[in-house]
């Protein structure tokens, strides 16, 4: 079945690059998503990449992406305290499918 | 231009009570969708609705759990005699269309059943 894993736990220090890795399943994704959750807060997108693409850059991201190992990262640079949070990759569009599947969390804790 | 709205933000039940999540989509969007986030996990998808219909419940636990997107007013998650297993924040979305568009959150609402 459809499935999308992540690493528990990363931890940083403020200033240093943060590297969110994810790996998926379901070639036939269209959209890859990563999404930033706080504590208690609902979910912000922060970027997504369309399934044809290697790489998107948006001021301190940048997603990678590699179809033929299924695996997806999203780096953080400069990484402050308040990108504490947790990172959820998911997948979705398949077939304009609204199923999005989502892994179950990245937590970054950013020392400084 | 308002995001999706979600309320109450936050719920408290007691156990066999009922619970009613309201969701109202992004202006313009006519597609709704429920995906339930238990403690420690991911996201998963519940239901997806148009006005008066709904349209994938696949993901919906069989009894107890309703959902509905009237033609007026805003969408409604209904729990049943909540237990405890229930606790959990309850996230809506909405889209425009449903092919290859992205679907936007709002900001959940939290449910906890003492």
């Amino acid at each position: 079945g459809e499935d999308v894993e992540q690493s528990l736990f990363l931890s940083v220090r403020e200033g240093d690059s943060s590297v969110i890795n994810c790996t998926y399943t379901d070639s036939s994704s269209t959209y890859l998503y990563w999404y930033k959750q706080e504590p208690g807060a609902g979910l912000q997108l922060l970027t997504y990449i369309f399934s044809n693409m290697d790489m998107k850059q948006d001021q301190r991201l940048t997603v990678l992406l590699n179809k033929k190992d299924k695996h997806l990262s999203l780096r953080i640079a400069d990484t402050q305290t308040g990108d504490s949070a947790i990172y959820f990759c998911a997948e979705g569009g398949t077939s304009g499918t609204y199923k999005y599947i989502f892994g179950t969390g990245t937590r970054l804790k950013v020392l400084a | 231009n308002a995001g999706v709205m979600q309320n109450p933000r936050h719920l408290v039940r007691r156990r066999g009570q009922e619970a009613r999540l309201r969701c109202s989509p992004m202006k313009g969007h006519s597609h709704v969708y429920w995906y339930r986030q238990l403690p420690e996990e991911g996201l998963k998808f519940m239901v997806y609705l148009q006005k008066e219909n709904i349209i994938d419940e696949s993901g919906m636990p069989k009894e107890r759990f309703s959902a509905e997107f009237p033609k007026e007013g805003p969408s409604i998650l209904r729990i049943q005699q909540v237990v405890r297993g229930d606790s959990a924040a309850y996230f809506c979305a909405s889209s425009p269309a449903r092919s290859g568009n992205t679907i936007y959150f709002g900001e959940g609402s939290w449910l906890t059943v003492v």
